[in-house]
């Protein structure tokens, strides 16, 4: 079993709906929680980062924590063509570790 | 700043070859790494240095080498290429974000293919 679990996809929405994203996890020493966003043919790059459970918002994203369940989530309010991304969770246990894990990514398509 | 900087972008080899993966970043940052990106399996750790003349292997290090003679420069060496190592080549940097965890930076990634 996968340390990390998500959500595969695609998904396909149209513009301005929300688009709901989740990854669970098996290691309960993971402390951060990250989002990052994948063009195609680009590398990823840090979209929003949680330090334990609740919410954090910023902008039309929104990223959300629960340990209890081991489940994190990412939701994006009033999506864009040019939200369309491959998503990934990443996770890391200890204050200042750089090893990351990171989930498969869900592909996400924004129609115009 | 260029920011993080790979080469060659793609790469054709046969199987048995060997070659370097090059990797520079010029952010002064001391956290570099190297992930293979494979369909239905996310970033996978292959190696990673905390500095200059410090590596350690991360989750797949199998016929891969690296070294980090200077701060900016982190390439990967295959070894003996096998058709399994067929993938996307992400090099990372980082820097410790406040007292927390690490922002990764990721360059524009080597699409290899082993024939």
């Amino acid at each position: 079993q996968k340390e990390v679990e998500q959500d595969p996809g695609p998904l396909s929405v149209p513009e301005g709906a929300i688009v709901s994203l989740n990854c669970t996890y098996s290691n309960s020493a993971f402390q951060y929680f990250m989002w990052y966003r994948q063009y195609s043919r680009k590398g990823p790059e840090l979209l929003m980062y949680t330090y334990s459970s609740g919410n954090k918002e910023d902008g039309r994203f929104t990223a959300q924590v629960d340990k209890s369940s081991k489940y994190i989530s990412l939701f994006i309010r009033d999506s864009q063509p040019s939200d369309s991304a491959t998503y990934l969770c990443a996770m890391s246990g200890r204050t200042r570790d750089y090893k990351l894990s990171f989930g498969a990514g869900t592909t996400v398509t924004v129609r115009a | 700043n260029a920011g993080v900087t790979q080469t060659p972008k793609f790469q054709v080899l046969k199987t048995g070859q060997s070659m370097t993966l090059q990797c520079a970043q010029d952010m002064n940052h001391e956290y570099m790494s190297w992930y293979r990106q494979d369909p239905g399996m996310g970033l996978r750790l292959i190696h990673y240095s905390v500095g200059a003349g410090i590596t350690d292997q991360g989750e797949v290090p199998n016929g891969y080498n690296v070294s980090r003679s200077t701060t900016e420069d982190f390439p990967l060496r295959l070894l003996s290429a096998a058709p399994s190592q067929t993938s996307v080549y992400f090099c990372a940097s980082s820097y410790p974000t406040g007292t927390s965890t690490y922002e990764q930076y990721f360059g524009p990634g080597t699409r290899l293919t082993v024939t």
